[in-house]
């Protein structure tokens, strides 16, 4: 069936090293693929999003390349920041029944 | 343009009792999503709305849980008896599928804590 697979976390970082979150997918048909954002103690944001192969989404200094040829949709970010702490969500969008697929995030830990 | 309005906040009941959470989308929102999170977890599809017909309640404890999205606008979902492990986030989101990448906008959740 269709699934989103992320790299486990936690990931800890030092402020302004360059992050890599790793998404893979495997789904039917086209999917949009999206990253989503959840601070602590509050619901979830849409990060940046792509619809089609080769895409770029990018929003905050996070971009993310939608690679059909792979199946993936990492995450990446050249700077992080304390404020960048969170758990970020991958995931697909399928465009036969709107049904969201998600991964099961990674927690990104920024130390000063 | 307003979000998706969940409430209550917070909830904390006692196992065995009932709850009812009520989740107001964005005007205009055809898809309606109602999802479980536990902490430390990626959110678990409940049931996914289309209008006020159902696209997907495979997930869904239907010997304890419950969703109805009248007039294909608002939506409550319940829990009768409620059991320990229910203790979770319940997020509701919307969306509207006019094309591809539509994506869904999320309500600040109900933490439903069941002692």
């Amino acid at each position: 069936g269709d699934s989103v697979t992320q790299m486990e976390g936690p990931v800890t970082l030092s402020e302004e090293a360059f992050l890599t979150i790793n998404c893979t997918y495997t789904a039917t048909g086209y999917p949009s693929l999206f990253w989503y954002v959840q601070y602590p103690g509050e619901g979830l944001q849409l990060l940046l999003k792509a619809t089609k192969a080769d895409d770029k989404g990018s929003n905050k200094g996070f971009e993310a390349t939608y690679r059909k040829e792979t199946t993936s949709f990492h995450l990446e970010k050249g700077s992080v920041q304390v404020s960048d702490s969170a758990v970020y969500f991958c995931a697909l969008l399928m465009d036969s029944n709107y049904q969201l697929i998600w991964g099961a995030g990674t927690k990104l830990i920024i130390k000063p | 343009e307003a979000g998706v309005a969940q409430s209550p906040r917070y909830k904390i009941i006692e196992k065995r009792q009932s709850v009812a959470f009520w989740c107001n989308p964005i005007s205009g929102h055809a898809t309606l999503y109602w999802y479980q999170q536990i902490l430390g977890q990626g959110p678990k599809l409940l049931i996914q709305f289309q209008n006020n017909g159902v696209v997907d309640d495979s997930q869904l404890p239907k010997d304890r849980f419950s969703a109805e999205r009248l007039k294909g606008v608002d939506s409550t979902l319940k829990i009768q008896p409620a059991k320990l492990e229910d203790s979770a986030v319940y997020l509701c989101a919307s969306s509207s599928p006019a094309g591809l990448g539509t994506e869904a906008f999320f309500g600040q959740g109900t933490r439903l804590t069941v002692v």
